[in-house]
């Protein structure tokens, strides 16, 4: 596609229920990373994977979080028994090849808004 | 944890007058970014400067690093209304994971 495109835009959850929010990176893209932006806050990291591996997943917040990524493009994050914590927009990006050894640029998307009630 | 720090973390200006905001950051690095956020939702980037550059212009940007002393600047050159947003450095460390770690961000108002 023409950008990274995540989905839901917006959801809304009950305490304690289990949550999938998707991500479709650009095509060819094959690092893909998951950030956590809590209102009027930074970026906090999640979670990288390239291809289908996940060499740094030292930002997810508690074994509730998990994510994959299958067939080297489409990931999903869960948020299993969620709590209102957890609200928060969760934003997906990608890139060429990993950025550290090209510096190739990271590409956003819109995000998806969690909101925990 | 969060590496790039922005500084200051809020300015207000009047359109037309130039804006210089400053990021610095507590290890070595391959790479430094600049992104802006509107309305809190995807980031837009800016422009990369590597490790080896010290200076970088995209338009009405100017991009400086100094790994000496660990910081790097933006300038926006005759501002606009249109720039008002959050803007965030983002660093990609030497060695170990190649996550993007990104500061806190710093809210420009650019005043018509």
């Amino acid at each position: 596609g023409a950008g990274v495109s995540q989905s839901p835009s917006n959801k809304v959850t009950e305490k304690g229920k289990d949550v999938e929010l998707r991500c479709d990176p650009i095509s060819g893209h094959t690092a893909l990373y998951w950030y956590r932006q809590s209102l009027g806050q930074g970026l906090e990291f999640l979670i990288y994977f390239q291809g289908n591996s996940a060499p740094d997943k030292s930002g997810l917040p508690s074994d509730r979080f998990s994510a994959e990524r299958t067939g080297g493009s489409v990931s999903t994050l869960t948020i299993q028994r969620t709590q209102q914590e957890d609200s928060a927009v969760y934003l997906c990006a990608s890139s060429t090849t990993s950025g550290r050894l090209s510096g190739n640029t990271i590409y956003f998307g819109e995000g998806s808004w969690l909101t925990v009630v | 944890s969060q590496q790039g720090e922005e500084d200051p973390q809020a300015l207000s200006i009047q359109e037309g007058e130039n804006a210089t905001m400053n990021c610095s950051y507590k290890t070595s690095i391959n790479n430094l970014q600049w992104y802006r956020q509107n309305s809190g939702r995807g980031l837009v980037h800016l422009i990369l400067i590597r490790s080896n550059e010290r200076e970088k212009h995209s338009g009405r940007l100017r991009v400086t690093l100094d790994t000496s002393k660990k910081s790097s600047s933006l300038l926006i050159t005759a501002s606009r209304a249109a720039d008002t947003a959050s803007y965030f450095c983002a660093t990609m460390a030497q060695g170990g994971s190649e996550k993007l770690v990104f500061g806190k961000g710093m809210k420009l108002t650019v005043n018509p």
